[in-house]
């Protein structure tokens, strides 16, 4: 299958500070990507839709002013977590696929993210 | 309702048995529909698609999709205790290619 990658893929951080999460495609192109967060014992959760060369769609009660998400290749995605805070410590976890987004989606490994 | 629903679990098997897990979806568009494995602190991992009603079978996994009937499952042959993960259902109906997912059914295999 194709492969996704992230990177950290783990993370210590104070709060407050700001966090920058990066997806890649690595043997494929990627116009959609997708970001997903799970909290312990609970199911995934998707927070928005990246698109390449454009605005990010957001999930409803997903801040975008706090998931800063750019698209600026067809193999890179970034997630900036802005002025984390505890609540935001989370499993966040990327997704792609290549058929031009559609059908099939492989997951990176994710990115564990521990706010203090 | 739910837009993907599976059975809430959690199901124990012994091993060499045949797991079977099951989903419902809402949205008739549906058009693919995918199972994934997921490892407690992992990513979920794909291990099945199936686009077409009837059966698909890949090694020990075999899925089977009845469109009519909104239902697709995923069987667990000669389970190993390997096996024991959660089990996502998610189905695409193509529209901004996003994927609803179920809540995932957790497998046990006891050895």
């Amino acid at each position: 299958g194709a492969v996704v990658s992230q990177h950290p893929s783990r993370v210590i951080c104070k709060s407050g500070t700001s966090v920058k999460i990066e997806c890649r495609s690595l043997d494929f192109q990627a116009t959609t990507m997708f970001w997903y967060r799970q909290f312990p014992k609970q199911s995934l959760m998707l927070m928005a839709t990246s698109n390449e060369g454009s605005k990010a769609t957001y999930e409803q009660g997903v801040e975008k002013d706090k998931f800063l998400i750019n698209h600026a290749s067809l193999t890179l995605s970034t997630l900036t977590v802005t002025s984390a805070h505890p609540e935001d410590s989370s499993f966040y976890i990327c997704s792609a696929g290549p058929g031009g987004g559609g059908e099939t989606q492989y997951f990176g490994p994710g990115t564990r993210l521990l706010v203090l | 309702q739910k837009e993907v629903e599976q059975n809430s679990g959690p199901l124990s098997v012994p091993e060499g048995a045949i797991a079977s897990l099951n989903c419902t979806y809402s949205d008739r568009g549906s058009q693919s529909f995918f199972w994934y494995r997921q490892y407690s602190g992992k990513s979920p991992e794909l291990i099945m698609s199936i686009y077409s009603n009837g059966d698909k079978e890949d090694g020990r996994f075999t899925a089977q999709l009845n469109k009519a009937s909104q239902y697709v499952s995923l069987l667990i042959r000669d389970s190993q205790p390997s096996d024991s993960a959660t089990y996502l259902c998610a189905v695409n109906n193509l529209v901004g290619y996003k994927l609803s997912f179920g809540a995932g059914t957790t497998v046990t295999v006891r050895a």
